[in-house]
């Protein structure tokens, strides 16, 4: 079975604080997603990346940043967290075909 | 600028009623439309997917139903069971991303299905 861990599934930070969210994946897919979910708004793509170190911004890319060093590795940083960034983040991987495989999310209160 | 609208926002239907999730698109180079469905605590999980060279696809109780015309897509749950209770995402994937799966996602729909 495909897996992919996020590693964080709650987090409360503080304004201004910088914030990592780490994800994994084990079937060794090329593609790697970072999408936000909010009620009404569905899910917003943020970052994507379709190789190591290869990254593109998706929809909503303004106060992230993305790293991938590593294929199964993709993480999303919050250089400075404000509150209008308390969302739900999930991480997603595929191998060039349309199926997207999530993770279980990770829910982020920025106080 | 979402491109994918999806209707309506929650919906209750009585156990063994039809749930009926539409969405409409306006970028015709989509060639991919997905469902998914998202179960509390989840991650979001593909249900059911439809390419436009078919009018309808049906995997036991879930069906789409696609019309290229009017650039709408539906999906319609029959004999609706409380372990259908979830929210519900349909997505379009343009051909340009075709080798990635980049999917774009409509607002979705939350479900509940009472007993």
């Amino acid at each position: 079975d495909v897996k992919v861990t996020q590693s964080s599934r709650y987090l409360v930070k503080r304004t201004g604080e910088k914030v990592f969210l780490e994800c994994v994946q084990d079937m060794d897919h090329e593609n790697m997603f970072w999408y936000r979910q909010d009620p009404g708004l569905g899910l917003r793509l943020i970052y994507f990346s379709y190789d190591v170190k290869m990254k593109e911004k998706g929809d909503i890319p303004e106060g992230y940043s993305v790293s991938r060093e590593k294929k199964e590795r993709f993480s999303l940083i919050l250089e400075s967290a404000s509150t209008n960034q308390t969302s739900m983040y999930l991480c997603a991987s595929n191998r060039n075909t349309g199926e997207l495989f999530f993770g279980e999310g990770s829910r982020l209160t920025v106080l | 600028q979402q491109q994918v609208k999806q209707s309506p926002q929650s919906l209750i239907v009585q156990k063994g009623g039809i749930s009926i999730i539409n969405c409409a698109y306006e970028n015709t180079a989509f060639d991919y439309f997905p469902w998914y469905q998202q179960f509390p605590g989840k991650g979001p999980a593909l249900l059911i997917a439809i390419r436009p060279d078919v009018s309808e696809k049906k995997e036991g109780r879930f069906t789409i139903s696609f019309n290229k015309s009017a650039k709408q897509f539906s999906l319609h749950i029959m004999d609706s069971q409380p372990g259908d209770s979830a929210t519900y995402f349909c997505a379009a994937r343009s051909r340009g991303s075709s080798n990635t799966g980049k999917l774009i996602f409509g607002q979705g729909t939350t479900l509940q299905v009472k007993p």
